[in-house]
């Protein structure tokens, strides 16, 4: 089954303290992106990634880490949480190419609460 | 968990009967748009997509016209069902297909 894996699915954490959540698709695809979900904003890019250690910022990547050492995998790193990262983070894939290259495949969403 | 979505528009209505969602986009140099449905608790889901060049597309009971003179977009919905329940995302696509904006969302709502 063509999946977006991220874990945690929640947590509660503490300013400062540093974390990860992590991405993974089993799809082979090349593009993965990171969103976050906030009340009256939508969705908004934090960063992307059109490869294996190919990366850009999104729109608010500020106090955001990624890396993308191997295709199924693009990590999220918080180094040190803010409570304003208290948000809903979504992962997502999409292979970019051919006739379905348009498709976003999300993942079912991580809830941060940073206090 | 706790709703994303709480002030987003509504749009309520009676099963069976088409839905007409919109939105407006602000960047005219965006290579295409996707509509994204988004069930409480999910992940968005992809539903269609339209490329900039195009007017009109349509798929399994969903149409998106897109009128690039007024920067809008519109997702029709025909014969909703209440499964058809949920927030509503556009979201253009642009940065040589990399970079992506999204709408704030319509929640509709399907009574049965």
């Amino acid at each position: 089954e063509a999946q977006v894996t991220q874990n945690p699915r929640y947590l509660i954490t503490v300013t400062g303290k540093k974390l990860t959540v992590t991405c993974s698709q089993n799809m082979n695809h090349e593009y993965m992106s990171w969103y976050r979900q906030d009340p009256g904003l939508g969705l908004r890019q934090i960063y992307y990634s059109m490869n294996v250690e190919v990366t850009d910022k999104g729109d608010v990547p500020e106090g955001y880490k990624v890396s993308r050492k191997e295709k199924r995998n693009f990590p999220l790193i918080l180094e040190s949480p803010s409570p304003n990262q208290t948000s809903l983070y979504f992962c997502a894939s999409s292979p970019r190419t051919g006739s379905s290259g348009n498709t976003i495949y999300f993942g079912e969403g991580s809830w941060l609460t940073v206090v | 968990g706790e709703s994303v979505g709480l002030h987003l528009p509504t749009l309520s209505v009676q099963e069976g009967d088409n839905s007409i969602i919109n939105c407006a986009y602000s960047n005219s140099a965006s290579d295409y748009f996707i509509w994204y449905k988004q069930e409480s608790g999910k992940g968005p889901q992809f539903i269609i997509d339209i490329r900039s060049n195009m007017d009109k597309r349509q798929g399994q009971r969903v149409t998106v016209l897109l009128n690039k003179t007024v920067k809008h977009l519109s997702l029709q919905i025909a014969a909703t069902q209440p499964g058809d329940s949920a927030v509503y995302f556009c979201a253009e696509i642009w940065g040589g297909g990399f970079k992506t904006i999204f709408g704030a969302g319509t929640r509709l709502f399907v009574k049965a």
